[in-house]
């Protein structure tokens, strides 16, 4: 298995769309998690942390599930300038961090 | 505040070239990362610190070499430049805290092996 594993998508959807997307990882030590986006050519920007508890920030809803080793994002209500790469990151160790290879999303007028 | 910056932006070597990626922060951060990003593909770790003086070796570090010789600055150094080594390259900081800390990062070296 896969340190971190992400549907590649990509994901076409209309604007205002809700679009979810997975993340597992391997780690059951792992205690740190995070979302980044990446536009096209650009640098990792982090999107937001992942707590146990859920949490939201506008749009966005990130889920935990410690039991089952899964992550997942929630994006509602779609822009166009959501269109970018979407990455899972977990902890390994020594404030390293795993970043899964991502989920494109592409949202159309 | 500039957070992480990389020079140069873009770079063509030949093969057999040597060069220095640099890069500095502002961030006062002790960690510093270097990570490379073939197109399509995630981000592979070639090295790390958690201090100045201290470095380690991430999944990929073969023809690379760092130094750490200050906090602010972590410069990733190519010998013998292969055309494998063509990729974009990141630098990232973070500081340290309770478990893992988000990872800011330079907007990267764009490198050409030719």
């Amino acid at each position: 298995r896969k340190e971190v594993e992400q549907d590649p998508g990509p994901f076409n959807v209309p604007e205002g769309a809700t679009v979810a997307f997975n993340c597992t990882y391997s780690n059951s030590a792992s205690q740190s998690f995070f979302w980044y986006r990446q536009d096209c050519r650009k640098e990792p920007k982090l999107l937001m942390s992942v707590y146990s508890s859920g949490n939201e920030d506008g749009r966005f809803t990130a889920q935990l599930n410690r039991a089952s080793q899964y992550i997942s994002l929630l994006i509602r209500d779609s822009k166009l300038s959501d269109s970018a790469t979407y990455l899972c990151v977990v902890s390994r160790s020594q404030g390293n961090l795993i970043f899964g290879k991502g989920t494109k999303l592409s949202v159309k007028p | 505040n500039a957070g992480v910056t990389q020079t140069p932006k873009f770079r063509i070597l030949k093969i057999g070239q040597s060069m220095t990626l640099q890069c500095t922060q502002d961030m006062n951060h002790n960690y510093m990362y270097w990570y490379r990003q073939d197109p399509g593909m995630g981000l592979k770790l070639i090295y790390y610190s958690v201090g100045a003086g201290i470095t380690d070796k991430g999944e990929v570090p073969n023809g690379y070499n760092v130094s750490r010789s200050t906090t602010e600055d972590f410069p990733l150094r190519l010998e013998l430049a292969a055309p494998s080594q063509t990729s974009v390259y990141f630098c990232a900081s973070s500081s340290p805290g309770t478990g893992s800390q988000p990872q800011h990062f330079g907007d990267g070296t764009r490198l050409s092996i030719l």
